[in-house]
């Protein structure tokens, strides 16, 4: 199966600590997107990186989230000091440039609670 | 609009009727209409991408349709099937990369 994968596709953390999330993208895609689904609505943009760089963020972005993407391939999101308002679904998508409106495919998702 | 809004919340319907949803969304700055579909501890499934007033999109019983000067697109499905069951999503995007979601569309299809 070539689609994006995530890991885990499961996460139960304590308040306070950090977690990080890891989302590998379809291989030839050069543009990776984070999102986040919290209980009863839509998923909601976190961030964008076209190869390693990050070229847009989100303010749902708080200075307790950092993405990164080394090397243009996987990415990591990475949330530090969790708090209870962070458990939801963290979905990541990849695409290629084509010109036209990307389409973007997603991995199954990170579902994160926050105890 | 402001946001993108989906309707109705959720529909449940029998096997073989035929039923549609609504996606709004703001008609300026538009650039494109993306449809998915996503089932339960399973991947968002993309289906339709459409950016033309007009346009119209068929795969095997589903259909959508975009009208973009009044902000709208509605999805069709034909013959209902068990494995239509699932939540439906409509994302705008406004120029840029990132897609804006509506809350969805959660479909049952019983027997």
């Amino acid at each position: 199966d070539t689609g994006v994968s995530q890991n885990p596709r499961h996460k139960i953390t304590k308040r306070g600590q950090n977690v990080t999330f890891r989302c590998d993208p379809i291989s030839e895609h050069n543009r990776l997107y984070w999102y986040r689904q919290t209980l009863g609505q839509g998923p909601e943009f976190l961030t964008y990186f076209q190869n390693e760089a990050q070229l847009e963020k989100s303010r749902l972005l708080s200075d307790r989230f950092s993405a990164e993407r080394p090397k243009g391939s996987f990415s990591t999101l990475e949330i530090q000091r969790t708090e209870q308002g962070d458990s939801a679904m963290y979905l990541c998508a990849s695409s290629s440039i084509t010109g036209g409106p990307d389409t973007q495919y997603f991995g199954p998702g990170t579902r994160l609670t926050v105890l | 609009i402001l946001n993108v809004e989906q309707s109705p919340q959720s529909l449940h319907v029998q096997e073989g009727d035929s039923t549609n949803f609504t996606c709004s969304f703001p008609s300026s700055n538009f650039y494109a209409l993306h449809w998915y579909r996503w089932e339960t501890a399973k991947s968002p499934e993309a289906l339709f991408v459409m950016t033309l007033n007009g346009d119209e999109k068929k795969k095997g019983r589903i259909s959508a349709t975009l009208n973009t000067k009044e902000g709208y697109s509605y999805l069709y499905i034909k013959g209902s099937q068990p494995e239509d069951s699932a939540t439906y999503l409509c994302a705008s995007t406004g120029g840029g990369n990132k897609l804006t979601f509506g809350t969805g569309t959660q479909l049952k299809v019983e027997l």
